[in-house]
């Protein structure tokens, strides 16, 4: 199962825009890339899903390099309500959700 | 609306207790997954269940048991070999292997 490194925690300001890098060195041929929020006390909610390149949808955009050992998720012009915990998460085809691995995540703080 | 229903919110079990947390799924997903989340962690995987009648451990399974009778319902019961039972549970599921998570709203579970 690849294993995935996120940063502790990120600090932002409301209307900036917030990169948050998940390295993925061992990720795997059929594996997707798949990101996750959490609230305290809520269950976590899917954000975006990529495999390559890049993705957008109406909450945030995905970056994925050439190489795939690393993404970047995007979320544009934040708001205080975007204070959560952002899940990186790998895992495809062959090892099936079933058995993926969350991590402590990034705690993202954002700022009036 | 569909979604993922889980009961009781709070539960509070006595020592040598055995307490279930129940699980309730109108999405038609086939794919059922039980976590634990303890204070400022990840997600640990407890158990998963692809289809009805079949459910396999996960990294954390001692102390708890599933049973999936119907593909609507996946119910974790917490035995009292479970020594350490605080914390946080969530449900999820997913319509294949490979698709995105839905959870629920989480059980905290206490010990008095």
């Amino acid at each position: 199962l690849a294993k995935t490194t996120q940063p502790i925690s990120m600090d932002s300001y409301e209307g900036q825009e917030v990169n948050i890098t998940c390295s993925h060195n061992n990720i795997a041929t059929n594996d997707y890339i798949t990101w996750y929020q959490q609230f305290p006390s809520q269950g976590p909610r899917f954000i975006i899903q990529g495999y390559k390149t890049k993705v957008t949808n109406e909450v945030a955009s995905l970056f994925i390099p050439a190489d795939r050992k690393s993404s970047t998720l995007s979320l544009p012009r934040v708001s205080l309500s975007d204070t959560a915990v952002y899940y990186c998460l790998v895992g495809g085809s062959n090892t099936g959700f079933q058995k993926l691995v969350f991590g402590t995540g990034t705690r993202l703080l954002v700022s009036p | 609306d569909g979604g993922i229903t889980q009961s009781p919110k709070y539960l509070f079990r006595k020592e040598g207790q055995n307490v279930t947390l129940s699980c309730e799924q109108n999405l038609n997903h086939d794919a059922m997954y039980w976590y634990r989340q303890d204070p400022g962690q990840g997600l640990r995987l407890i158990y998963y269940s692809q289809i009805v009648n079949d459910f396999q451990k996960g990294d954390i399974a001692e102390g708890y048991s599933v049973s999936r009778e119907k593909k609507e319902s996946f119910p974790l019961t917490v035995t009292s070999a479970q020594k350490n039972p605080t914390a946080f549970y969530l449900c999820a599921s997913s319509i294949t292997r490979n698709e995105k998570l839905f959870f629920g709203s989480g059980t905290q579970l206490s010990v008095l």
